[in-house]
């Protein structure tokens, strides 16, 4: 099993520039999830979805925008970067145990994006 | 208002030195509490989840515990491939069972 991946691994857009970052897992989770890191900051979720289909605003969603068309891949767009936006961007998957448990959370390994 | 507040912000041990990092919480439905190790460069990696206070787990030189409050991570006689970011987390029930981290524990251990 690949676990979670991303693409690209790393990426320098210019502000204005959109682009898209692709995640996808291959242990048939529900629930996937995209966070920011930024130095001093902590991991901060912007989006996530509970399943093909749904989608869901996190704690700083402006700016960003997902999709999840299908089960294993989760992603997330920039319409028009910002210098804001650069940060390490982390992927994750999680499953539930008889709909009230997560064991864990499962993290690809980034997307460094700079936005000029 | 921070919902995990993690304490040191940096740990340096000689090689051997046990000690405790924490992990102090405010959500009031928690779902579950979480430690990941994050290597430079990577992805957080899965140490434990913790699910209710008195809850204790472990994993080699590492143990975790929890209580109403805050949660501690034990590293018994560390060694210096146990260097790294000791990052935790908590779902929280009362707002949609998002995932909330702490800014983490950067830990060096010193052969």
């Amino acid at each position: 099993n690949a676990g979670v991946t991303q693409t690209p691994k790393f990426r320098v857009l210019k502000t204005g520039q959109s682009m898209t970052l692709l995640c996808a897992q291959d242990m048939n989770h529900e629930y996937m999830y995209w966070y920011r890191q930024d130095p001093g900051m902590g991991l901060r979720l912007i989006h996530y979805s509970v399943g093909e289909g749904t989608t869901a605003k996190g704690e700083v969603p402006d700016g960003y925008n997902v999709s999840r068309l299908k089960k294993q891949n989760f992603l997330l767009g920039l319409e028009s970067a910002a210098p804001s936006q650069t940060s390490v961007y982390f992927c994750a998957s999680s499953y539930e145990l008889a709909g009230v448990r997560t064991p864990s959370q499962f993290f690809g390994p980034g997307t460094r994006l700079t936005v000029l | 208002e921070d919902q995990v507040t993690q304490s040191p912000e940096a740990l340096r041990l000689q090689e051997g030195e046990s000690s405790s990092l924490n992990c102090s919480y405010t959500v009031s439905g928690l779902r579950g509490l979480f430690w990941y190790r994050q290597d430079p460069g990577k992805g957080p990696e899965f140490l434990f989840t913790l699910y209710s206070a008195g809850e204790e787990k472990e994993k080699e030189r590492l143990k975790a515990t929890l209580t109403k409050k805050e949660s501690f991570l034990h590293i018994t006689a560390p060694k210096p491939e146990d260097s790294a970011t000791y990052l935790c987390a908590v779902q929280d029930a009362m707002s949609g069972n998002q995932f909330y981290f702490g800014t983490g524990t950067s830990l060096t251990v010193i052969p």
